[in-house]
């Protein structure tokens, strides 16, 4: 299977700490993105790095990735209640994309 | 723009019923994909369609499972005869092959299988 693993797989900060999460891969990408899910919602991506990337930055979020280590990190500074959801990082290699097992994310006011 | 429609949201069944899924993808978008998401599993890839044309249908469970795309606004999931395991959110998303690498995601159907 070609699907990602996020870790850990909940998580559970104060307000303002900063949140990291890690995704592991198996296979050779073309890219590798990251979803965010509120509970009872469909999956919203917010970035995407290409694998000849080794780091992007969008707002608050700042992606690594390593394609040695098949891993990859998604960085949310400055956490805010509203960041409360589930990450996916997805996988593709072209026409499909495979999501791992998502992390579940708590930002406690 | 409405972004991806599925419908119904909720879906209550028996065992044994046939449940339709329905989609109308993004306008112009080229690419829809069925997912299915349950808290075991994770979110499984069923089938992808490029310009309304099935490609992979490796991950569809079983033969009681079928998918069309008649045309580039609408696809429907079936399931014939439905069994309480099929209980799950069943997602369809949308991406325009060329132009967005990323998907765009319905809100999904949330099916319960008595």
């Amino acid at each position: 299977s070609q699907q990602g693993e996020e870790d850990p797989q909940a998580l559970s900060i104060q307000e303002g700490e900063n949140a990291t999460m890690n995704c592991s891969y198996k296979t050779s990408i073309n890219n590798l993105q990251w979803y965010r899910q509120n509970s009872g919602r469909g999956l919203v991506h917010l970035i995407l790095i290409r694998s000849n990337e080794r780091e992007k930055h969008s707002g608050r979020l700042r992606v690594t990735l390593d394609t040695s280590k098949k891993s990859s990190s998604l960085l949310i500074t400055a956490s805010r209640a509203a960041d409360t959801a589930s990450y996916f990082c997805a996988t593709s290699t072209g026409n499909q994309f495979y999501f791992g097992t998502g992390t579940s994310l708590t930002v406690i006011p | 723009d409405a972004g991806v429609i599925q419908s119904p949201r909720h879906e209550v069944t028996e065992m044994g019923q046939e449940v339709t899924l329905r989609c109308k993808p993004i306008s112009g978008h080229n690419s829809l994909f069925w997912y299915r998401q349950t808290m075991m599993r994770g979110l499984e890839l069923l089938i992808y369609f490029n310009n309304n044309v099935p490609i992979d249908d490796s991950g569809m469970p079983e033969d009681r499972f079928s998918a069309k795309m008649p045309n580039a606004s609408f696809s429907t999931l079936k399931i014939q005869p439905s069994e309480p395991r099929d209980s799950a959110v069943y997602f369809c998303a949308s991406r325009h092959r060329r132009l967005n690498e990323k998907l765009f995601f319905g809100s999904g159907t949330q099916l319960s299988v008595l």
